[in-house]
């Protein structure tokens, strides 16, 4: 059954703290992005990946790292430095040479 | 100019009828255009994707393209309350080929 799945759908932390999002594919697509949705606003793009070992900032990347070490994983942390980090995250990936993106569940994350 | 931009609505469309949403782009080269659909409290989910102008259609839903009015919209014939949703449009932008999206229309089928 191919997908996207992100985990854990709720997440709930102090402030201060560090906090990784996971999202793994199993669609064989290159590319994975990663997405702030806020209430009311468009999805913003935090960092995205083409390729295994190679990502790039999106329009909003402080305070947010991300790794790709395999093709199936893109994780996001969501450091202490970020200053509103209560969102919905969202982690998305594209197959090669395809531009059409395909949404994971999301994780709902409240930091208080 | 908002990169993309849509009328937040809500749109209420009473059931059985066509609800068109609308899309306007500022990039007048861009070639590839699509449109999601939100639950609340969901992810967006991929319904139509469209790159040449004119009409394309899938179901109950026609997506239309006009680049020199720089204008895509969705068409959904016979709405059902299960259409009731956010629909996002997104394009994506020549320049960085990276997809810029709306925020979205609020529809609201009436039973």
């Amino acid at each position: 059954d191919g997908g996207i799945t992100q985990s854990p759908k709720y997440l709930f932390r102090k402030e201060g703290q560090n906090v990784t999002l996971s999202c793994e594919q199993n669609l064989n697509h290159d590319a994975m992005y990663w997405y702030r949705q806020d209430p009311g606003q468009g999805l913003r793009l935090i960092y995205y990946s083409q390729i295994v070992n190679d990502f790039q900032k999106g329009d909003i990347a402080e305070g947010y790292s991300v790794s790709r070490e395999k093709k199936e994983s893109f994780p996001l942390t969501v450091t202490s430095a970020q200053k509103n980090p209560t969102a919905f995250y969202l982690c998305a990936s594209a197959g090669t040479g395809r531009y059409e993106q395909y949404f994971g569940p999301g994780t709902r994350l409240t930091v208080t | 100019q908002k990169e993309v931009e849509q009328n937040s609505g809500p749109l209420s469309v009473p059931e059985g009828a066509i609800a068109s949403l609308n899309c306007t782009y500022s990039d007048r080269v861009s070639q590839s255009f699509f449109w999601y659909r939100q639950y609340s409290g969901k992810s967006p989910e991929l319904i139509m994707s469209i790159y040449s102008n004119g009409d394309k259609e899938d179901g109950r839903f026609t997506a239309q393209l006009n680049k020199a009015s720089q204008y895509v919209s969705l068409l959904i014939r016979d709405s059902q309350p299960s259409d009731s949703a956010t629909y996002l449009c997104a394009v994506k932008r020549n320049r960085d080929d990276k997809i810029i999206f709306g925020k979205g229309t609020r529809l609201h089928i009436l039973p």
